[in-house]
């Protein structure tokens, strides 16, 4: 049973305008909310988070909105930029000392 | 600067060899992770270390060992390498408290099983 799911396995958005990755998440127990975002053959790298306490966090062009009673996480990146290209991932922790990952999105920003 | 490095960064394998995925973290941190990655599944925590000394399974510990050999190395074993295992395995490292702090990854060990 996923806890966390991002249903676009793919998005295509042109050279700057906005992209905006979604993740839904059924735990209501997770208390930090995370993105992760890959480039092929490289491990992940941590992009921006989120509290359970916040509904919204920004760092440059990218802003995380957490929306708790819908159970769902976006990431807007403004304005969107080639060097975006990469897949991104959602990650979520509760009490544990552990990431529960979701299943990723590529992100194609074209010219 | 080197972080987090793994070592091979490829293998193929055959059904029912050996092989042990090495890791080590120059950054000090005390908690150390072993993720793979399958397509369409995201990152899947196999076993994590949340200090020297202990070990916990994750999500999929199933045909995997791990040692946690010192405060910079954690090592991934696979004793009877089968086909399934075919995948893309992370490690990760970190200091202080999972979410307030962030993860950070090697660049992967891509395994192949035959």
């Amino acid at each position: 049973d996923q806890q966390v799911k991002q249903n676009s396995p793919s998005l295509s958005v042109q050279e700057g305008r906005i992209s905006i990755l979604n993740c839904d998440y059924t735990n209501s127990m997770f208390d930090y909310f995370l993105w992760y975002k890959k480039y092929p053959a490289e491990g992940p790298t941590f992009l921006i988070s989120i509290s359970s306490i916040k509904d919204k966090n920004e760092d440059g062009r990218f802003t995380v909105f957490l929306n708790k009673s819908a159970k769902h996480l976006s990431l807007h990146i403004v304005p969107s930029q080639p060097g975006d290209s990469a897949g991104y991932f959602c990650a979520f922790t509760g009490t544990a000392s552990k990431l529960t990952f979701g299943t990723g999105t590529r992100l194609q920003v074209t010219l | 600067n080197a972080g987090v490095t793994q070592t091979p960064k490829f293998q193929v394998l055959k059904t029912g060899q050996s092989m042990t995925l090495q890791c080590a973290q120059d950054m000090n941190h005390n908690s150390m992770y072993w993720y793979r990655q399958d397509p369409g599944m995201g990152l899947r925590l196999i076993y994590y270390s949340a200090s020297e000394g202990t070990t916990d399974k994750g999500e999929v510990p199933n045909g995997y060992n791990v040692s946690r050999l010192n405060k910079r190395e954690f090592s991934l074993r696979l004793e009877s390498a089968a086909p399934s295992q075919t995948s893309v395995y992370f490690c990760a490292s970190l200091q202080g408290r999972i979410g307030n702090q962030p993860q950070h990854f090697g660049d992967g060990t891509r395994l192949s099983i035959l």
